[in-house]
């Protein structure tokens, strides 16, 4: 069992739906990473967040908006996707981000299918 | 030049074998180095991390780094058909980004 929980496990929405996932942690780690990964290529990151303040934005679209209410919890709010958004989003945290870095642990991960 | 490469394989190994596993990376002021295994549909999961020159090794696993080469590598020794995943490579880079390679399909037949 994961110790990092993402919740929905899979997503079907449509190009006008408004939805959110949801992570969660309990490993008292202070960053948190959002990841997107298509079929057979590696992980992309999209969003850092270190110590609840947003660090890295990967020049992400606007229609995919994180959250970060506390240090257990990262969202990711989806607004006005597009089919090729379609993907596996994997929500990972690590005790810090500094130089010489902890490892990343991984939820399993929502498969969202956009249509 | 990409951050991070590795041989997309697929790598294909008789069960009992070792399985040799290699990643570069460009960026020279890496300081952190992981391998995870992934297998399909799944999350990755991490088998090994190293920060200093040389070998570390964990049960089947050996993890060998040499930072004046940029290089670093997995070997799985007595490969077991249950090692049949996607290898990835993983550096944290000195903007302390964490990027992945390409990852290495390794193949363990009976």
């Amino acid at each position: 069992d994961t110790e990092v929980t993402q919740t929905p496990k899979h997503l079907v929405m449509g190009m006008t739906n408004k939805k959110s996932l949801k992570c969660e942690q309990h490993m008292g780690h202070r960053a948190m990473y959002w990841y997107k990964q298509k079929a057979k290529k590696p992980p992309e990151l999209m969003f850092v967040y270190s110590y609840e303040k947003l660090s890295i934005n990967e020049s992400v679209p606007s229609r995919f908006s994180p959250e970060c209410p506390n240090s257990s919890l990262l969202n990711l709010h989806l607004h006005a996707l597009q089919p090729e958004d379609s993907a596996l989003y994997l929500c990972a945290s690590s005790q810090e981000t500094g130089e010489v870095r902890s490892p990343l642990h991984f939820g399993n991960g929502t498969r969202l299918t956009v249509t | 030049q990409k951050e991070v490469e590795q041989n997309s394989g697929p790598l294909s190994v008789p069960e009992g074998a070792i399985a040799s596993l290699n990643c570069t990376y460009s960026d020279r002021g890496s300081q952190s180095f992981f391998w995870y295994r992934q297998y399909s549909g799944k999350s990755p999961e991490l088998i090994m991390f190293i920060y200093s020159n040389g070998d570390k090794e964990d049960g089947r696993f050996t993890a060998q780094l040499n930072k004046a080469s940029q290089y670093v590598s997995l070997l799985i020794r007595d490969s077991q058909p249950s090692d049949s995943a996607t290898y990835l490579c993983a550096v944290n880079c000195s903007n302390n980004d964490m990027r992945f390679g390409a990852g290495t399909r390794l193949t363990v037949k009976p």
